[in-house]
């Protein structure tokens, strides 16, 4: 596998579901981002981690909670989610924080 | 804020044919801009990044500039092809505080008919 991959890529779960989203790279970067893309709006970036650690969270709701255990790996642990939360998440890595951002295919989230 | 904006939303275009895209932002202190291409469900792939001291860069047919003094940017394709419809998303880096963080147009959909 080559760039960065992302499971599943279509999720359906209800209001009281517990699910993770996951993402991997390959390319030996060293930062990593989760982005929501909804119906008509720009995208909007969650959450960054540079080096493992969490650099910035956009006020992000809690039920959305990310996990980076190393710099090859990112989860986005979803519960208790709402309807308007059904997007395409995104998730993206580049070498380091400011450098160009590689994304991955997308999981399409339906909440019902 | 920086704020994005891309004209037209949407473009149909007949194939062959040159073709611009426009990007806007409203604060000119950006580290770079990047250009993307987004196929229908799938993810971003880049397409052309422009460092703030640079005012162009080029790859095969599609050539980018950047004017950083009016907040203006232009994706140039072409000899447009069938093969090139998909939506072009823009999005600049700032260089302030969250100098990781890059800001989004809602993209132009191109359609470039056979």
């Amino acid at each position: 596998e080559t760039g960065v991959t992302q499971t599943p890529r279509h999720l359906v779960m209800g209001m009281t579901n517990k699910k993770s989203l996951k993402c991997e790279q390959h390319l030996g970067h060293n930062a990593m981002y989760w982005y929501k893309q909804s119906a008509k709006k720009p995208l909007e970036l969650m959450f960054v981690y540079s080096l493992e650690e969490r650099v910035e969270n956009n006020s992000v709701p809690s039920r959305f909670s990310p996990e980076c255990p190393n710099s090859s790996h990112l989860f986005l642990h979803l519960h208790t989610l709402q309807p308007e939360d059904s997007a395409l998440y995104l998730c993206a890595s580049s070498q380091e924080a400011e450098d160009e951002q590689y994304f991955g295919p997308g999981t399409r989230l339906t909440v019902t | 804020k920086q704020e994005v904006t891309q004209i037209p939303a949407a473009l149909s275009v007949p194939e062959g044919e040159n073709l611009v895209l426009n990007c806007s932002f409203t604060d000119s202190a950006i580290y770079n801009l990047q250009w993307f291409r987004q196929d229908p469900g799938k993810g971003l792939t880049s397409l052309l990044l422009i460092q703030s001291s640079q005012r162009e860069q080029t790859s095969g047919r599609l050539n980018a500039s950047l004017d950083k003094s009016s907040g203006r940017s232009t994706l140039y394709i072409a000899a447009s092809q069938p093969g090139d419809s998909a939506t072009y998303l823009c999005a600049v880096r700032g260089t302030q505080g969250g100098s990781e963080k890059l800001v989004f147009g809602k993209g132009t959909k191109l359609t470039v008919n056979p």
